[in-house]
């Protein structure tokens, strides 16, 4: 399977714990994307990266939040101190931005979905 | 108000009816339009772009007016696969790179 990986499926903490989740983008895409989806909401954003440069965050992305993409291929989000308010689907998605052929689609991955108790 | 606005339904509809889902969106500047479809628990994914001139792909038909701000979705001739969550999507604007949803609209198509 050449998609979006994403890695754990699914997490259950305890308040107050951190948290790491790990994605994996299609190969040849040089931007990843990290959003959050509550139940009965569309994704919302909250970060992104054109190969390791974080270009943009939202302000839903509390200090408490903080991505990396080192190498400028897979990114891990990590929460520290998690809330119940945290509890969500955390979704990845990758794009192939900049080349002629490309339409710079994103594609997601499967999501990891966060319980805090 | 949020940028980009869905009934969220749900619509039931039977086998074989059309069903048309509508959007606004806030952001007069935004630039890139799509409809996403996401299954029960499952990632969204691509349906299809939605450009001004109106595009059409087997049974579904998008439209866009850049002056109303608005964006719809037609399914035709509905099938029990079709059921899911229709999320509105658009892009650019304040930025190049995310994408801004919906709330999405639940459709169930039954027999």
């Amino acid at each position: 399977d050449t998609g979006v990986s994403q890695d754990p499926r699914h997490k259950i903490t305890k308040r107050g714990q951190n948290v790491t989740f790990r994605c994996d983008p299609i190969s040849e895409h040089n931007r990843l994307y990290w959003y959050r989806q509550t139940l009965g909401q569309g994704p919302e954003f909250l970060t992104y990266f054109q190969n390791e440069a974080q270009l943009e965050k939202s302000r839903l992305l509390s200090d408490r939040f903080s991505a990396e993409r080192p190498k400028g291929s897979f990114s891990t989000l990590e929460i520290q101190r998690t809330e119940q308010g945290d509890s969500a689907m955390y979704l990845c998605a990758s794009s192939l931005y900049g080349d002629r052929s490309s339409t710079d689609t994103q594609y997601f991955g499967p999501g990891t979905r966060l319980t805090v108790l | 108000r949020k940028e980009v606005e869905q009934d969220p339904g749900p619509f039931n509809v039977p086998e074989g009816a059309t069903v048309a889902f509508n959007c606004t969106y806030s952001n007069s500047a935004s630039q890139s339009f799509f409809w996403y479809r996401q299954d029960c628990r499952k990632e969204p994914k691509l349906l299809m772009s939605v450009y001004s001139s109106g595009n059409e792909d087997g049974r579904f038909t998008a439209q866009l007016n850049r002056a109303s701000q608005y964006i719809s979705l037609l399914i035709r001739d509905s099938k029990l696969s079709d059921s899911a969550t229709y999320l509105c999507v658009v892009k650019g604007g304040t930025s190049y790179g995310k994408l801004t949803f919906g709330q999405g609209t639940i459709l169930t198509v039954h027999p």
